[in-house]
């Protein structure tokens, strides 16, 4: 079954780190890219960053550019998101999501996670 | 970066109904135009990508219609589950951008 499951969402205080994790049973990890996408409480959605499935193209969004790193095993199928010099405004659910190709270009995200929530707060 | 701009932010229909929904972009991005469903505490399920292609498994009472910088989402006959958010997203240009999301709400 497709499916993917994210973990490491926590509290943390306004400066500190935290490493999330998406791990991705059931299907071809490594043939596809990988995007963060994130909601603050009662907001939107805001697209966080995305990576190639080979892991050497990578996008930021501007808000999380310097603090953020993407990065992925696809020998271990998995995910990650680094975040460090985290702020109050990056309290949010966290979601994964696969990317998937249509057509050569069209790009969309076909499969989520159920999300972690991180809260930063003193 | 592309603004996404969603009318309406909310709307009551009753079963049956007809609705649509719009989107509109800060500038054209030709057909790169995605439609998200969203209900309340999950996660998003992609419903339409390429502005017009429904996404496997969705039902055909979905469908999407524009291009250049007006985009819609049309629900031919609104059914119970069908009450949600729904986000169009644009994946012409990084930073990928939502709109701000749309409301579907019993009357």
């Amino acid at each position: 079954q497709v499916q993917l499951v994210e973990s490491g969402g926590n509290l943390v205080k306004p400066g500190g780190s935290l490493r999330l994790s998406c791990a991705a049973p059931g299907f071809p990890f490594s043939d596809y890219y990988m995007s963060w996408i994130r909601q603050a409480p009662g907001k939107g959605l805001e697209w966080v960053s995305y990576i190639s499935n080979s892991g050497n193209t990578i996008y930021y969004a501007d808000s999380v550019r310097g603090r953020f790193t993407i990065s992925r095993d696809n020998g271990e199928n998995s995910l990650y998101l680094q975040m460090n010099s985290l702020r109050a405004e990056d309290t949010a659910v966290y979601y994964c999501a696969r990317v998937d190709v249509y057509s050569r270009y069209y790009y969309g995200m076909d499969v989520w996670g159920q999300g972690t929530t991180v809260t930063v707060s003193s | 970066d592309i603004q996404m701009t969603q009318s309406p932010s909310s709307l009551s229909a009753s079963v049956g109904d007809r609705v649509t929904i719009t989107c509109r972009a800060g500038q054209t991005i030709r057909i790169y135009l995605n439609w998200y469903q969203q209900k309340a505490g999950k996660a998003p399920q992609l419903l339409i990508y390429a502005a017009s292609s429904l996404q496997s498994g969705v039902p055909s009472r979905f469908s999407g219609s524009g291009s250049g910088t007006d985009f819609t989402l049309t629900i031919s006959s609104l059914q119970p589950e069908d009450f949600a958010t729904y986000y169009c997203q644009q994946s012409y240009s990084i930073p990928w951008t939502f709109g701000q999301g749309t409301k579907v709400e019993i009357k």
